[in-house]
């Protein structure tokens, strides 16, 4: 299965952007790239996913890089809210059983 | 819409003792999923299924048995449990394998 490679930790200030990298080398053709974020005491809220081109929704921006082996996520305007580990997961189509999660980053925001 | 809602959200157990975790969703989603998250880890997926009367084995299948009986639940169960199962287990449900998926709130047991 293929795995993604998170930085283990990121700080960022109140209202500016973040920017939260993975890279997925091993990534096939079948893989969706998914983005889910974690804050304290919940479980697992979906933030945004992607295939090929970037994706913008509410919440978020997705950049996948031209060759998939890499993608990142942006949050245009950090609040203290954002603070939450992130997990960059990649989804086959075909198979429901490649919901893997990797370790995450913990993002902090500072006031 | 209630999502996906986990019973119960506390239990206490002790060794060798057995109970079932019950997820159940409103959403008519195919695929349910169990994970269990120990502390300032990821989460591990147990158990899922890709429908009604389907069930499959994840990462870390050992000790836990699930059921599908019906579309909108999926049980986990402990037959005899044991310290080391002691961690927090979220349920999630998506429309298909690819899709959004919906996470539960979580059960955090502790076995003594």
């Amino acid at each position: 299965d293929a795995k993604t490679t998170q930085p283990n930790s990121m700080e960022s200030n109140e209202e500016e952007p973040v920017h939260l990298p993975c890279n997925h080398s091993t990534i096939s053709g079948t893989d969706y790239i998914h983005w889910y974020r974690q804050l304290p005491s919940q479980g697992p809220e979906y933030v945004i996913h992607g295939l090929t081109s970037n994706v913008n929704n509410r919440m978020a921006s997705l950049a996948i890089a031209e060759d998939r082996k890499s993608s990142t996520l942006i949050l245009h305007r950090a609040t203290l809210r954002d603070a939450a580990v992130y997990y960059c997961i990649l989804r086959d189509f075909s198979s429901a059983s490649k919901i893997i999660f990797g370790s995450g980053t913990r993002l902090s925001i500072r006031p | 819409n209630a999502g996906v809602t986990q019973t119960p959200k506390f239990r206490v157990l002790k060794t060798g003792q057995s109970m079932t975790l019950l997820c159940a969703q409103d959403m008519n989603h195919e695929y349910m999923y169990w994970y269990r998250q120990d502390p300032g880890m990821g989460l591990r997926l147990i158990h899922y299924s890709v429908g009604e009367g389907t069930t499959a084995k994840g990462e870390v299948p050992d000790g836990y048995n699930v059921s599908r009986l019906k579309k909108q639940n999926f049980l986990l169960g402990l037959e005899s449990a044991a310290p080391s199962q002691t961690s927090v287990y979220f349920c999630a449900s998506s429309i298909r394998p690819n899709t959004e998926a919906f996470f539960g709130q979580g059960t955090r047991l502790t076995v003594v």
